[in-house]
């Protein structure tokens, strides 16, 4: 079983609905990352939580630390949304690792 | 702005091949990453560093190696580059250290296409 479980692994959705997208992980963390990465793009940091929610624009990110969850929900979603989430737990101690859920594709249609 | 960047987008090398992949961070990061990311499978860690000349074995070092001759320098070496190496290469660095959580940075990428 992988330390950090996304899902779903694959997403189509039509212009303007809500998503979400969720993340479990089974390690000990200090905070856990929300990342995008466009077709041939570089990686984008969205989001870093160590507790609580933040909101940036459409996009929300939660984490339950004690149920070890994290879920990015993407408001009214737009084709320019289309691209690879990843989530990442920054592990306690040792030296700022990461370790990387799979990514979910999301293809939002007009 | 943090800026990480890389030496190439897009790299072609032939088997056997010694291939050198750079990467430079401008904001005096002490940790710095190298990932390879393949699909189905995410981004996996290769090595990382944590200061000059320091070097730390991720998930799959074999077949790779490091060098940290400076601070702001983190570069990947494909010893003799195998078709299996084919991949984004894909680096990082992170603030800290000091109190976590800890912002990290990615650079643009190297797709690496070994023939």
């Amino acid at each position: 079983k992988n330390e950090v479980e996304q899902s779903p692994q694959n997403l189509t959705a039509q212009e303007g609905e809500f998503i979400t997208i969720n993340c479990s992980y089974s390690v000990g963390i200090s905070a856990l990352h929300w990342l995008q990465q466009h077709p041939g793009g570089g990686i984008v940091s969205l989001f870093m939580l160590s507790s609580g929610k933040k909101k940036h624009g459409r996009l929300i990110a939660t984490i339950n630390i004690q149920e070890k969850h994290s879920s990015l929900h993407i408001t009214a979603s737009h084709p320019r949304d289309s691209a690879v989430y990843i989530c990442a737990a920054h592990v306690s101690g040792g030296y700022n690792k990461l370790i990387f859920g799979a990514g979910t594709r999301l293809a939002v249609h007009p | 702005d943090v800026k990480v960047t890389q030496s190439s987008r897009y790299l072609v090398k032939r088997t056997g091949e010694k291939v050198f992949l750079e990467c430079v961070q401008d904001m005096d990061h002490e940790n710095m990453f190298w990932y390879r990311q393949d699909p189905g499978l995410g981004l996996r860690l290769i090595y990382f560093s944590y200061d000059v000349k320091m070097k730390e074995k991720g998930d799959i070092p074999e077949g790779y190696s490091v060098s940290r001759e400076k601070k702001e320098r983190f570069s990947l070496i494909l010893e003799s580059a195998s078709t299996n190496q084919t991949s984004m290469y894909l680096c990082a660095s992170i603030t800290g250290p000091g109190q976590p959580p800890y912002e990290q940075y990615f650079g643009p990428g190297t797709r690496l296409t070994v023939t």
